[in-house]
């Protein structure tokens, strides 16, 4: 069956310090992988995508990601986390007819 | 550029009664999408149009829930009558086409006493 895992779901990290949110899928080939964030109250905003070709990909906000086909996964990166980041990350993909969301990492940050 | 936009923004209404949410998709996008999105977990897709067509409604609740995009631009999702288990966020997105990325709108948060 087709689906995203997102194996944490919270994560609390210090303001300034690194950060690396899990998404593992499952599908029999790869997909279009995407992470989207989703602060109080609003909809979701697209971080970063990763179509095809280099597999570390770059996102708004400073954020990467790195797809690693061995590892069926597309974990989410940011060398250094601001307390605006704070909020809900949703990693996805789509394989053709519909996007199938993961069930999403709340981060919070500490000053 | 506009967004995806949604009406209302908030909405609570008692059981047994109808409710319905309005979608303007990004200018030129021709696929649009209603997800609901219960709290604590990820959107889950209820339909998909491709212009004026509903090519995947496999996810929608027939017997309570119906959809709409008339002239392939504007959408209407509709619930008659809401029961409990509604209480959600209703999101719009739309893409160039099914393949791309999506552009969500802020959804409907709504309630149903």
């Amino acid at each position: 069956a087709q689906s995203v895992t997102q194996p944490d779901i919270h994560i609390t990290v210090s303001e300034g310090a690194s950060l690396e949110l899990r998404c593992n899928y499952s599908y029999g080939a790869t997909p279009y992988l995407f992470w989207y964030v989703q602060s109080p109250g609003q909809g979701l905003q697209l971080l970063l995508k990763y179509f095809s070709g280099d597999t570390l990909v770059q996102g708004i906000k400073g954020f990467e990601a790195e797809f690693k086909r061995s590892q069926s996964s597309f974990n989410l990166r940011k060398p250094s986390v601001h307390w605006s980041d704070a909020a809900e990350y949703f990693c996805a993909f789509n394989a053709g007819n519909m996007l199938t969301f993961g069930g999403g990492t709340r981060l919070m940050v500490k000053p | 550029e506009a967004g995806v936009v949604q009406s209302p923004r908030y909405k609570i209404i008692e059981k047994k009664q109808p409710v319905a949410f309005w979608c303007n998709p990004i200018s030129g996008h021709n696929t649009l999408y209603w997800y609901r999105q219960n709290l604590g977990q990820g959107p889950e897709l209820l339909i998909r149009y491709e212009n004026e067509e509903a090519v995947d409604d496999s996810q929608l609740p027939k017997d309570r829930f119906s959809a709409e995009r008339l002239k392939g631009v504007d959408s209407t999702l509709k619930i008659q009558p809401a029961e409990l288990g509604d209480s959600a966020v209703y999101l719009c997105a739309s893409s160039f086409e099914r393949k791309y990325e999506q552009y969500f709108g802020p959804g409907t948060r709504l309630t149903v006493t």
